[in-house]
């Protein structure tokens, strides 16, 4: 069975704090993506990588880093959590052919305090 | 930049009734069409998919139609269940970058 792995489905972090939030696929895909979700606005991109040590922005990248050291890897990084950062955070995965579907983890609630 | 945009919701429907969600989308190149739903407190599933003109794709009594004349991909269903209560997603990935986009989703209530 495939999967995509968050690392937490629950994170209270306090202002200011450096977050690390991880994410692990074992399908050996090339394209991984990290999501908000907020109600009214959506899914938004904020990062995605399509290869080891490549990453691209999204629409909502500021505040945000990304690393990608191994393939089956993306960490999205929160270099000083603010309030306005508290979400639903989803990390997907993907092959290169478009016509593929990508899969999902199960999401990380994120409140910042 | 590629972008979609669905219907506000949430749409409320009886029991049997007939669903559309419009999805319209704007992208260069050929993408790839997706619907993904989400049920409570679970994450996002493929429902169905269509890459290329005129293709249609169908799942579970669902199906939606790329149309690139109308750059389109609604969702629509026959005949809605209370199961079928959910946040529905249209997506786009690039042909050219791989890059996946959401549109804002949709909630659907079925009552009985």
């Amino acid at each position: 069975d495939v999967k995509v792995t968050q690392s937490s489905r629950y994170l209270v972090k306090r202002t200011g704090e450096k977050v690390f939030l991880e994410c692990v696929q074992d399908m050996d895909h090339e394209n991984m993506f990290w999501y908000r979700q907020d109600p009214g606005l959506g899914l938004r991109l904020i990062y995605f990588s399509y290869d080891v040590k490549m990453k691209e922005k999204g629409d909502i990248p500021e505040g945000y880093s990304v690393s990608r050291e191994k393939k089956e890897r993306f960490s999205l990084i929160l270099e000083s959590a603010s309030t306005n950062q508290t979400s639903m955070y989803l990390c997907a995965s993907t092959t290169l052919p478009e016509n593929t579907e990508a899969f999902f983890g199960q999401g990380t609630r994120l409140t910042v305090v | 930049g590629n972008s979609v945009t669905q219907m506000e919701g949430p749409v409320t429907l009886s029991e049997e009734a007939f669903l559309t969600i419009n999805c319209t989308y704007t992208a260069t190149g050929y993408p790839s069409l997706f619907w993904y739903v989400q049920y409570p407190g679970e994450g996002l599933q493929l429902l169905l998919k269509a890459t290329k003109a005129d293709d249609k794709g169908s799942n579970k009594g669902f199906e939606a139609t790329y149309r690139k004349e109308t750059t389109s991909f609604h969702l629509e269903k026959g005949s809605v269940q209370v199961s079928d209560s959910a946040v529905y997603f249209c997506a786009l990935k690039s042909s050219n970058t791989g890059k996946l986009i959401f549109g804002q989703g949709t909630t659907l209530q079925v009552k009985p």
